[in-house]
């Protein structure tokens, strides 16, 4: 069964202009992992955050959790054409016996 | 570094006939590996994990089955392909649940 919801589900944005995507999560875990993936390609880890922390960045990424909440988000900053693909959220559940659990994903386009 | 070779990279196959998709990983040992299916425009759905050699699990019913005949190549079967069987597969591998390393991917059409 899916964990993660995506939302939105497609963003269309500005270059240069920030995004944010969200994911929704049902159960305990106990890491979040955000995935990018370019069209027909594999995906590609971005970063992960452990449920007993609050905040990560790395580049022009931020990354939020809210464990109260069952929330994260993922913020891109100074947006470019190259960002352009599809981002799913993904977790660990503490009972899924080494297993992630992936969304349905954003798909954000960056517009020059 | 390690390194993960997943083919063939697209397939065209008539309902009924049987399929393999094969996945191996170089550069690790004893990786926890997966498949996973993507149908067009969706999210990731599990199909197999296998945390060792004879520890396959399968997370949803269906007409596919998975085999791990040494530790670092898992193989994806099906004996008779249904049309529901399309799709983009990828193959991925982790250690101890950390981040996931993917494959390219297959895109199986089944007509």
């Amino acid at each position: 069964s899916q964990q993660g919801e995506e939302d939105p589900q497609a963003l269309s944005i500005q270059e240069g202009e920030n995004a944010t995507m969200n994911c929704s999560y049902k159960t305990s875990i106990n890491n979040l992992q955000w995935y990018r993936q370019n069209s027909g390609r594999g995906l590609v880890h971005l970063i992960l955050i452990r449920s007993n922390e609050r905040e990560k960045h790395s580049g022009r990424l931020r990354v939020t959790l809210d464990t109260s909440k069952k929330s994260s988000s993922l913020l891109i900053t100074a947006s470019r054409a190259a960002d352009t693909a599809s981002y799913f959220c993904a977790t660990d559940e503490v009972q899924g016996a080494q297993k992630l659990v992936f969304g349905q994903g954003t798909r954000l386009t960056i517009n020059p | 570094s390690q390194t993960i070779h997943q083919w063939p990279a697209t397939l065209v196959q008539p309902v009924g006939s049987p399929l393999s998709l094969e996945c191996t990983v170089e550069g690790t040992s004893n990786p926890n590996l997966y498949w996973y299916r993507q149908a067009a425009g969706r999210g990731l759905q599990l199909l197999f994990y296998s945390i060792g050699i004879d520890q396959i699990s399968s997370e949803v019913p269906q007409n596919l089955s998975a085999s791990r005949p040494q530790d670092r190549q898992f193989i994806l079967s099906s004996k008779k392909l249904l049309l529901s069987d399309s799709g983009f597969y990828l193959c991925a591998w982790s250690i101890n649940t950390g981040e996931l390393f993917f494959g390219e991917g297959s895109r199986l059409t089944v007509l």
